[in-house]
């Protein structure tokens, strides 16, 4: 069974902190690492793609792949309150030819950020 | 902006009814996928559709669901018998063909379903 793991939160941190969040995944062969951000009651958002060990920077969000933990992370930079969501990981499960796009997603890890 | 439209929003049936979601896909997409969330429990994949068939389906998808693209702009879920656990959120999404393999999905607002 594969699965992808995160803590559920909820992850306190002050207006203008960085936010640590991070996720585990038990299958070695995936290849794409995606971080989907999604408010109470709305669909998920595409915000952070990642393929290749190391860091990737976008704005105030830095995706961090380690394969060989099976490790992802994402950092968000000068946290603002609207930045209050559930991050959900997502994993795909079948790179190559042979994929059809089917993720994997964990529980996700809620994020509050205090004024 | 282009974006993925779902139709109902919300839908109230009674247990053992037929219900059909509807989904328009982004216009220039050719994946297509429904996906569902049990309240408070991680978003689950259904199924992906291509090139007018099943690509790949879950444990979840079994003989009560189908799919349809029934013309150009409509993809569609349809349950035929629900159950009390079928009540979700159930979101669409699309891909690009380029990134289909990658699994860079957009989500449409989601049909919630509630089974009486």
């Amino acid at each position: 069974q594969k699965e992808v793991e995160q803590n559920s939160g909820p992850l306190s941190v002050p207006e203008g902190a960085i936010a640590s969040l991070n996720c585990t995944y038990s299958d070695r062969v995936s290849q794409s690492f995606f971080w989907y951000r999604q408010y109470s009651g709305k669909s998920p958002e595409l915000i952070m793609s990642i393929y290749s060990n190391g860091d990737k920077e976008d704005g105030r969000f830095t995706a961090q792949l380690n394969k060989a933990r099976q490790y992802v992370s994402l950092l968000i930079r000068d946290s603002q309150p609207s930045d209050s969501a559930t991050y959900l990981c997502a994993v795909n499960s079948a790179p190559g030819s042979s994929n059809t796009g089917k993720l994997i997603f964990g529980q996700g890890t809620t994020l509050q950020v205090k004024p | 902006e282009p974006e993925v439209t779902q139709t109902p929003s919300h839908q109230v049936t009674q247990m053992g009814q037929e219900v059909i979601l509807r989904c328009v896909p982004i216009s220039n997409h050719l994946y297509f996928y429904w996906y569902r969330q049990i309240l408070g429990q991680k978003v689950e994949f259904l199924v992906s559709f291509y090139n007018n068939e099943i690509s790949e389906k879950s444990e979840i998808f079994d003989d009560q669901f189908s799919v349809e693209r029934p013309d150009g702009s409509n993809f569609t879920l349809k349950i035929r018998s629900t159950k009390l656990e079928d009540s979700a959120m159930y979101f669409c999404a699309s891909s690009e063909e380029a990134f289909a393999n990658t699994g860079e999905l957009f989500f449409g607002e989601g049909s919630r379903l509630t089974v009486l």
